[in-house]
């Protein structure tokens, strides 16, 4: 089945360490995206990709970085400079960028 | 630049009562409208679209018609059930007019369905 996988489910991390949240697609989509989502404040994005080698920064891309050396992968870096990263983080992706968004499940991260 | 207001949850309904979301929108071009569906613990799915002004997006007996003139697309369904419990979100994606290439999206609405 087509899809959007993200991994970890749940992810722990200790103050001042980078991790990285997984994201694959499976549906040749060109564009995927990366939004955050925070109690009681909907959706925020961090960054998008139109195409492989090439993304950018959406409201929030600041203590966040990513990368896509393919199509269907757009792994997202929290580094230790993101204040607040403790947070639900949902990966998307799209035929093109004005077409509906398909979403993975999800990851969790706290930071501990 | 785009924006989207829904209504404030949380709503609470008993089963077969009569469902409406609100959603208003903000845009500068000819925007597409989306509701999303979020259900606890999981990403969202897509629930219904329209494209353009007068489109009635329809699934699984929910709908919404998109009006220009009072810039809505706002969430109905008949009847609910106890499964509709979920957070409900409204979206819109900037045309190929427009330079906003990224779903805007409203708050969400929690919506629990008593038995």
């Amino acid at each position: 089945d087509g899809g959007i996988t993200q991994s970890p489910k749940y992810l722990f991390r200790k103050e001042g360490q980078n991790v990285t949240l997984s994201c694959e697609q499976n549906l040749n989509h060109d564009a995927m995206y990366w939004y955050r989502q925070d109690p009681g404040q909907g959706l925020r994005l961090i960054y998008y990709s139109q195409i492989v080698n090439d993304f950018q920064k959406g409201d929030i891309a600041e203590g966040y970085s990513v990368s896509r050396e393919k199509k269907e992968s757009f792994p997202l870096t929290v580094t230790s400079a993101q204040k607040n990263p403790t947070a639900f983080y949902l990966c998307a992706s799209s035929k093109q960028l004005v077409a509906e968004a398909f979403f993975g499940q999800g990851t969790r991260l706290t930071v501990v | 630049g785009d924006s989207v207001t829904q209504m404030e949850g949380p709503v609470t309904l008993s089963e077969e009562a009569f469902l409406t979301i609100n959603c208003t929108y903000t845009a500068t071009g000819y925007p597409s409208l989306f509701w999303y569906v979020q259900y606890p613990g999981e990403g969202l799915q897509l629930l219904l679209k329209a494209t353009k002004a007068d489109d009635k997006g329809s699934n699984k007996g929910f709908e919404a018609t998109y009006r220009k003139e009072t810039t809505s697309f706002h969430l109905e369904k008949g009847s609910v059930q106890v499964s509709d419990s979920a957070v409900y979100f409204c979206a819109l994606s900037e045309g190929s007019g427009g330079s906003n290439y990224k779903l805007t999206f409203g708050k969400g609405t929690l919506l629990t369905v008593n038995p």
